[in-house]
């Protein structure tokens, strides 16, 4: 069965701490997504992976292929990052379906 | 435009009426999806569309549930004779391609659909 799961559920972190939210998948993929929605519903594509690692001002964002697992890091995190961080990936053999995990809601804390 | 806009913002529709939602994609992006959130974070995959033509339907209720995207004209994802259960948030996404590393999905700001 394909399946995407993440870790932890729930995270609350003080400012200025290192974050790293995990997704795990079954079976072999395209692609993977890693999303942020906000609390008020917008969501905002952070990067797209097929391999390796990525980075974008404070977010990296890595891939290991083999052991069907990426990791999100969020570098000295701040209040605004507080939203839920969502990884979606594209099961090989599928045409464009995405598979979404449940998400990570990050609280982020003065 | 340089987001992808989606109308309404909220939909409200009682139980048994159809209800149609619309998605203009950013110009020049080729690929138009489709996803439904039910509560806070379980996302489901309706559909796809490469520019007019259906690329991927495996995730649509076909019996109630249509898209279109047609040339010159908004897309729009249609709900015939509504249940209860179709109240969600409805997500249009678009992007310029697939298959590149760094093709990310844009999405609008949803449509949330309740069905008293």
């Amino acid at each position: 069965k394909n399946e995407v799961e993440q870790s932890p559920q729930n995270l609350t972190a003080q400012e200025g701490e290192f974050i790293t939210i995990n997704c795990s998948y079954s079976v072999g993929i395209s692609a993977l997504h890693w999303l942020q929605q906000h609390p008020g519903g917008g969501i905002v594509s952070l990067f797209m992976l097929s391999s390796g690692k990525k980075k974008h001002g404070r977010l990296i964002a890595t891939i290991n292929i083999q052991e069907k697992h990426s990791s999100l890091h969020i570098t000295a995190s701040h209040p605004r990052d507080s939203a839920v961080y969502i990884c979606a990936v594209r099961f090989t053999g599928t045409a464009s379906k995405l598979t979404f995990g449940t998400g990570t809601r990050l609280q982020v804390t003065l | 435009g340089e987001e992808v806009a989606q109308t309404p913002k909220h939909l409200v529709r009682g139980e048994g009426q159809k209800a149609k939602l619309y998605c203009a994609p950013i110009k020049g992006h080729s690929y138009v999806f489709w996803y439904q959130q039910v509560l806070k974070n379980e996302f489901k995959f309706l559909i796809s569309f490469q520019n007019e033509n259906v690329f991927d339907e495996t995730g649509m209720p076909k019996e109630r549930f249509s898209a279109k995207c047609l040339p010159n004209s908004p897309c729009s994802l249609e709900i015939q004779a509504t249940k209860l259960e179709d109240s969600a948030v409805y997500f249009c996404a678009s992007s310029p391609g697939l298959r590149r590393s760094g093709e990310k999905l844009f999405f609008g700001s949803g449509t949330q659909l309740s069905v008293l």
